[in-house]
């Protein structure tokens, strides 16, 4: 099992639409969940982190987690064109004595107008 | 400029050849990874390293090698390289572990 599992999508949402995206993770002792976003031919940047079980809202994007259910997602509430890209869902993983981040595949997202 | 800066942006290269990829970044981080990424495959770490005197394994480390010159530079070489390490490269850096990652604008890469 993957330490991290995301759909590789394409999810295609119309404009205005709420754009939902999924993410499990393995390692149940995991506090912290980011997600990033990557646009075509860019690098990764974050948009979202939440380490408490629940919502965390930041203007159009909510982080929802679930610890019990070891499940992260990513609402994008009235989707527009210019959210068109990949969103990796990332977790920490401690080894050898240090934390470090674990990437999913990443979801590619759609929106059409 | 970029925080972080790759390079070379893009190369193209024979199986056998030996290729580095340099990372230097003005943030002041610490801590400096290489990761690549392949098309359905996500982002996988290939080295780590949390200062000068610290290099660690990543998922994927056979076949590549770093070098921790300065806190601001890290570089990753593949001393033979083979096509199916073609991918995009990204350098990241960060202040801690588990806390946000900032990455270089990735270096392409294709060994024929």
């Amino acid at each position: 099992q993957k330490e991290v599992e995301q759909n590789s999508g394409p999810l295609s949402v119309p404009e205005g639409a709420i754009a939902s995206l999924n993410c499990t993770y393995s390692d149940r002792v995991s506090q912290s969940f980011f997600w990033y976003r990557q646009y075509s031919g860019k690098s990764p940047e974050l948009i979202m982190s939440i380490y408490s079980n629940g919502d965390k809202e930041d203007g159009r994007f909510t982080a929802q987690l679930n610890k019990a259910s070891q499940y992260v997602s990513l609402l994008i509430r009235d989707s527009q064109p210019s959210d068109s890209a990949t969103y990796l869902c990332a977790v920490p993983s401690f080894s050898g004595g240090y934390n470090k981040l674990i990437f999913g595949a990443g979801t590619r997202l759609a929106v059409h107008p | 400029d970029a925080d972080v800066t790759q390079t070379p942006r893009n190369r193209i290269t024979k199986t056998g050849k030996r290729i580095m990829l340099e990372c230097s970044q003005t943030k002041g981080h610490d801590r400096m990874y290489w990761y690549r990424q392949d098309p359905g495959l996500g982002l996988r770490l290939i080295y780590y390293s949390f200062d000068v005197k610290d290099i660690n394994k990543g998922e994927i480390s056979d076949g590549y090698s770093v070098s921790r010159q300065a806190q601001a530079k890290f570089s990753l070489s593949l001393e033979s390289a083979i096509p199916n390490q073609t991918a995009l490269y990204f350098c990241a850096t960060s202040e801690s572990g588990a806390g946000e990652l900032f990455f270089g604008e990735g270096s392409r890469l294709t060994v024929l």
